[in-house]
């Protein structure tokens, strides 16, 4: 199986941040990396997929760029309704792997 | 607009069975594929199954492949997770999630589009 590592795990960062967070592949899986917010009580959003397409809906603000074993996603300029766990996955081979999560909360 | 609403959760004693409904609205339910993926307490999302667009063909994590079994109803728009020989470690809210891929000469893409809310799952003596 495919590990997927995130880092920070968790991520204390204030309203107008730029911000990143890191996802590292076991092993090389193109760019069939996706990333998803999640809030407390609510099912996964699907903010990129493909490494770095934004999904249709999403602000302008969230980016995602990486190939092989290494990618990110950046915010921009934090909104308040930014604070969220995001997770990423990758649609490379099944099973289908997320990492462990990074939760993003107010300074 | 695309709706995906889980049921069928609840309390279940170790080794007892229990079913999952996911009922999908908004879209042609026969043309894609669908998932469930789950995600214990305080933990990262899990990928459960995938059921192809007109259900002959089913895929699972090794973690519940032999007990768990994932079905659709075409005519009813709703997919299904029989759940059996539970454990405590499938405790979990469960989310039923619409597959979403494209490709290109370079890329096959595909991803967890839409999700439901998801419904809960204690089992527990």
């Amino acid at each position: 199986d495919i590990q997927m590592t995130q880092f920070p795990s968790s991520l204390s960062a204030s309203v107008g941040d730029r911000v990143t967070i890191t996802c590292r592949a076991s092993q090389s899986i193109s760019s069939n990396l996706n990333w998803y917010q999640q809030k407390p009580g609510k099912g996964p959003k699907l903010l990129i997929h493909a490494a770095s397409s934004l999904q249709s809906g999403v602000p302008s603000r969230f980016s995602g760029s990486g190939s092989g074993t290494d990618f990110t996603l950046t915010i921009s300029s934090l909104q308040p309704e930014d604070f969220a766990t995001y997770s990423c996955q990758q649609s490379y081979s099944t099973p289908y792997t997320f990492g462990q999560g990074t939760k993003l909360e107010i300074k | 607009q695309v709706q995906l609403v889980e049921s069928g959760g609840g309390v279940v004693q170790p080794g007892r069975s229990l079913r999952l409904s996911c009922a999908a609205s908004g879209f042609t339910f026969s043309s894609y594929g669908m998932h469930w993926v789950r995600q214990a307490p305080g933990k990262g999302l899990e990928w459960v199954a995938l059921i192809w667009y007109d259900g002959r063909n089913e895929v699972y994590a090794d973690s519940v492949r032999g007990r768990f079994t994932v079905s659709r109803d075409n005519s009813e728009n709703t997919m299904y997770l029989q759940m059996n020989s539970l454990r405590a470690d499938d405790t979990a809210v469960y989310y039923c999630a619409r597959d979403a891929r494209y490709g290109s000469a370079t890329l096959n893409a595909e991803y967890f589009e839409h999700w439901g809310q998801g419904t809960l799952v204690t089992v527990s003596s």
